[in-house]
């Protein structure tokens, strides 16, 4: 069974900031084409997708926030952690970890999710 | 930027009904379009992935067709559990896209 859980602070105060960590069970990030993805959803929005891992320490990125995004992987630790710096009350949102898988991007099964809110 | 648009933004729909929601590439993007469903309160789950492949797990009642720029979602025979809000996603290029959803509503 595969399990994702996404950790993290529930508040930030603007221009902090952020790191989350995925921890998950039932599949290793060193298999071939499997990754571990972060998307959020800002209240009331669609789904954004944030930042990608992949087994061969493929790192992709959302380019409208690359410059603020650093997703690294822990194989051993069956671990991945996506920081986001300088952040603004617009980036409030739920945010989720999701295994994906290569080449066609997308993701399942997900993490329940963790609300981030950002206010001073 | 690759825009995905997503139709209708809401449905009505009973019990039984077939129902199919359209997905629109503004560019080609081969088979690289997957479609999730999300109830409130759950994860988002992963329904189809490569235009037409059913994620394990996912019931036969759900399919999905096309290639390059249009794709579809069919529901067979809708049941209850399924009303919620579906998405599609493209893993072509650049931002991954997802969109705004149709909201399956019980009519």
């Amino acid at each position: 069974q595969i399990t994702l859980k996404e950790s993290g602070p529930t508040l930030v105060k603007p221009t902090q900031t952020l790191t989350l960590t995925c921890t998950f069970s039932g599949f290793s990030l060193s298999t071939t084409a499997v990754g571990v993805g972060w998307i959020r959803q800002p209240p009331g929005k669609a789904l954004e997708w944030l930042a990608l891992v992949y087994w061969d320490d493929d790192q992709r990125y959302n380019p409208s926030l690359k410059s603020r995004l650093t997703i690294t992987k822990d194989t051993s630790k069956n671990q991945v952690v996506l920081t986001m710096t300088n952040m603004d009350s617009v980036d409030t949102a739920t945010y989720y970890c999701a295994r994906s898988t290569y080449p066609y991007n997308c993701f399942g099964p997900w993490g329940q999710g963790t609300l981030v809110t950002v206010s001073s | 930027d690759i825009q995905l648009t997503q139709s209708p933004s809401s449905l009505s729909a009973s019990v039984g009904d077939r129902v199919t929601i359209t997905c629109r590439a503004s560019q080609s993007i081969s088979s690289y379009l997957n479609w999730y469903q999300h109830i409130p309160g759950k994860a988002p789950k992963l329904l189809i992935y490569g235009a037409s492949t059913l994620q394990s797990g996912v019931p036969s009642r759900f399919s999905g067709s096309g290639s390059g720029t249009d794709f579809t979602l069919t529901i067979s025979r809708l049941q209850p559990e399924d009303f919620a809000t579906y998405y599609c996603q493209q893993g072509y290029s650049g931002a991954y896209t997802f969109v705004q959803g149709t909201k399956l509503e019980i009519k």
